[in-house]
């Protein structure tokens, strides 16, 4: 079965910085390209970042583009979100996703709080 | 960036009702790369829809996506209790790779 749990997330003042862990278990990790997805209290998903399986190509959006960097280490079955100079509109529960082009699988979030 | 603009922002309906959802894209989105999601409150985004018209690994018939030039819709053919909750279209085709908004379907 597979699982996805991330970790790391908390309570951050505005300037900071944070790293974000995702496990995976149930399937072979470096067969899969890896996506981050946030989402802001009662607001809509946000897609974050995403990482090929050899970390080849990485792509972001552009909210988080130059503060934070994707990364990813197969022999641990891990994926990483380092997220710096956080600000207040990065507070969100921060799910990891296994890729198939769509998102088939989700870890049950980590929630990141930026705040003085 | 492609936009994707979902309607009705709400959706009040009654179990055994039908529910049409819509999720109009900013520019053109292959089928392929046009997926549907459920979330629950406190949950995961679970994967409904694929490839426009897909459903995911034990999904049930009722969900039926279908796709017509930039516009795509989620069918949800007779409503049942579990299915109220928050439903969101996803282009993965080109990066960066985009949301809508969501539907929310609420119970009447």
């Amino acid at each position: 079965e597979v699982h996805l749990v991330e970790s790391g997330g908390g309570l951050v003042q505005p300037g900071r910085s944070l790293r974000l862990s995702c496990v995976a278990s149930g399937f072979i990790f470096d067969d899969y390209a890896m996506h981050w997805v946030r989402q802001a209290p009662g607001k809509g998903l946000e897609w974050v970042s995403g990482i090929t399986w050899n970390s080849g190509r990485i792509n972001y959006a552009d909210s988080v583009k130059g503060r934070f960097t994707v990364s990813r280490d197969n022999a641990k079955n891990s994926l990483y979100l380092q997220m710096n100079s956080l600000t207040i509109a990065d507070t969100a529960l921060y799910f990891c996703a296994r890729n198939q082009g769509y998102l088939d699988y989700w870890g049950q979030g980590t929630l990141v709080t930026v705040s003085s | 960036e492609i936009v994707l603009t979902q309607s009705p922002g709400t959706l009040s309906l009654s179990p055994g009702e039908r529910a049409t959802l819509s999720c109009r894209a900013s520019q053109i989105v292959s089928s392929t790369y046009l997926g549907w999601y459920q979330q629950k409150p406190g949950q995961a985004p679970r994967l409904l829809i694929y490839g426009a018209s897909s459903r995911a690994t034990g999904i049930p018939d009722r969900f039926t996506g279908s796709a017509s030039g930039t516009d795509f819709t989620l069918t949800i053919s007779r409503l049942e209790p579990e299915d109220f909750a928050v439903y969101y279209c996803h282009q993965y085709g080109i990066s960066p790779y985009t949301f809508g908004q969501g539907t929310k379907v609420g119970i009447k």
